[in-house]
């Protein structure tokens, strides 16, 4: 029984260049929520997402991030043109149904932006 | 501004003694949970409270939920230096999808 996935679990970018975050839901889980935590911060919800679907992205910043979850393959995490105020750990979550109690987090990608 | 606030920011104990976390959120709610985040790891889910419960225990873990006051606190019991951790408590507004909202978190400290 895998849970979450995330890969790669750091990520080394310059500034101008593409992140490519990547989330695996548990197996059978559709509905994933995507968190961004800053150096000794809580987590902010940035986006929550059904199969090819995005629900709510209240919390995505305007410009340069996307988030995807295709019918096939994992949900992705897209930030153009990163900025080194995107350095920070970003989550991804999984749950079965859309008012789950539990999500099941990932572990994580940290992302360094130079 | 942060819907689920923790205090204290930081807790240092000894083993053995029990810890004990607060945390406050602004409005009203569907649940509200608890998490513990290692160093550089994920969070783990820890335990749930629903907007209708007053109490819950699992183990060592002891939640109470006071809604008139908006507030939580989660009690830790015979604490192990295991138990350090950052520990978050997030909340499900009433009426959202299922986004959690998190506070800042408590930094735990077991000396051995």
């Amino acid at each position: 029984n895998a849970g979450v996935m995330q890969n790669p679990r750091h990520l080394v970018r310059r500034r101008g260049q593409e992140a490519r975050l990547r989330c695996s839901p548990v197996k059978g889980h559709s509905h994933v929520y995507w968190y961004r935590q800053l150096p000794e911060e809580g987590l902010k919800f940035m986006v929550y997402l059904q199969k090819e679907n995005i629900i709510d992205e209240s919390g995505m910043p305007k410009e340069r991030f996307s988030a995807e979850f295709p019918k096939e393959g994992p949900s992705i995490l897209r930030i153009q043109q990163v900025v080194r105020g995107d350095s920070a750990a970003y989550f991804c979550a999984s749950s079965p149904t859309a008012r789950a109690d539990t999500q099941y987090f990932g572990p994580g990608t940290r992302l360094t932006v130079l | 501004s942060q819907q689920g606030e923790e205090d204290p920011q930081a807790l240092s104990i000894q083993e053995g003694e029990n810890a004990t976390m607060n945390c406050s959120y602004k409005t009203s709610i569907n649940n509200l949970q608890w998490y513990r985040q290692n160093s550089g790891r994920g969070l783990v889910h820890l335990i749930l409270i629903r907007s209708n419960e007053r109490e819950k225990h699992s183990g060592r873990l002891r939640v109470t939920l006071d809604t008139s006051k908006k507030s939580s606190s989660l009690l830790i019991t015979a604490s192990r230096a295991a138990d350090t951790a950052s520990y978050f408590c997030a909340t499900v507004p009433t009426g959202a999808n299922s986004k959690l909202t998190f506070g800042k978190g408590i930094t735990l400290s077991v000396r051995p």
